[in-house]
């Protein structure tokens, strides 16, 4: 059973550059949340996407957004990108309840 | 606020040297606790559930515990492929379930 894929696995960006990032869920699930994570704050919640619509948002500014498509795949995008946005981006699958199952992550440099 | 709190950030153990990490919670309502293990530049990998006081879940040398106000991973005689990062999660009620609340870690490395 394949497991969550996000892509690309590495990027670098230039400050004020915007970037997407991929994440395709677990056969099956429906939710998909995202999160970034930094050797300071952890792992902090951006947002979470079921049936194509955002169920709940984290505490981050409005240059951070995603989707969803009907196949459950998700996108999630940063505008205006700064410094402090570099982090590893990490995408999580489930049903809607229960556990979470992670992808490998992207990991973003900003410079 | 919910929050989740875990000590000690960082854990130093001899092969064989059996030991707790412990996971504080303060939540609304606590939906079901996660433990993860996360290796270096990879994405959490999940290893226990947790929803009600009392609750115990086993796997291999790791056994997770759940209280009222904290769970424990407990690792029996570790051997150094233990070595990783465990993170604590809980999942409040009112929250969506996608919106898991992560504390900082543990840091685990076992010598041979």
């Amino acid at each position: 059973k394949a497991g969550v894929t996000q892509t690309p696995r590495y990027l670098i960006k230039t400050r004020g550059q915007q970037v997407t990032l991929s994440c395709s869920p677990i056969s099956g699930h429906r939710s998909v949340s995202w999160y970034q994570q930094t050797p300071g704050q952890g792992l902090q919640f951006l947002f979470e996407y079921f049936s194509e619509t955002q169920r709940n948002k984290g505490n981050f500014p409005g240059r951070f957004s995603g989707r969803q498509f009907s196949n459950s795949r998700s996108e999630m995008n940063v505008s205006t990108l700064e410094l402090g946005d570099s982090a590893l981006y990490l995408c999580a699958s489930s049903r809607g309840q229960g556990e979470a199952f992670f992808g490998q992550g992207t990991r973003l440099t900003v410079v | 606020e919910d929050q989740v709190t875990q000590s000690p950030e960082a854990l130093r153990l001899q092969e064989g040297e059996s030991s707790s990490l412990n996971c504080s919670y303060t939540v609304s309502g606590l939906r079901g606790l996660f433990w993860y293990r996360q290796d270096p530049g990879k994405g959490p990998e999940f290893l226990f559930t947790l929803y009600s006081a009392g609750e115990e879940k086993e796997k291999e040398r790791l056994k997770a515990t759940l209280t009222k106000k904290e769970s424990f991973l407990h690792i029996t005689a570790p051997k150094p492929e233990d070595s990783a990062t465990y993170l604590c999660a809980v999942q409040a009620f009112g929250g969506s379930q996608g919106n898991l609340i992560f504390g900082k870690g543990t840091k685990l490395s076992v010598k041979p």
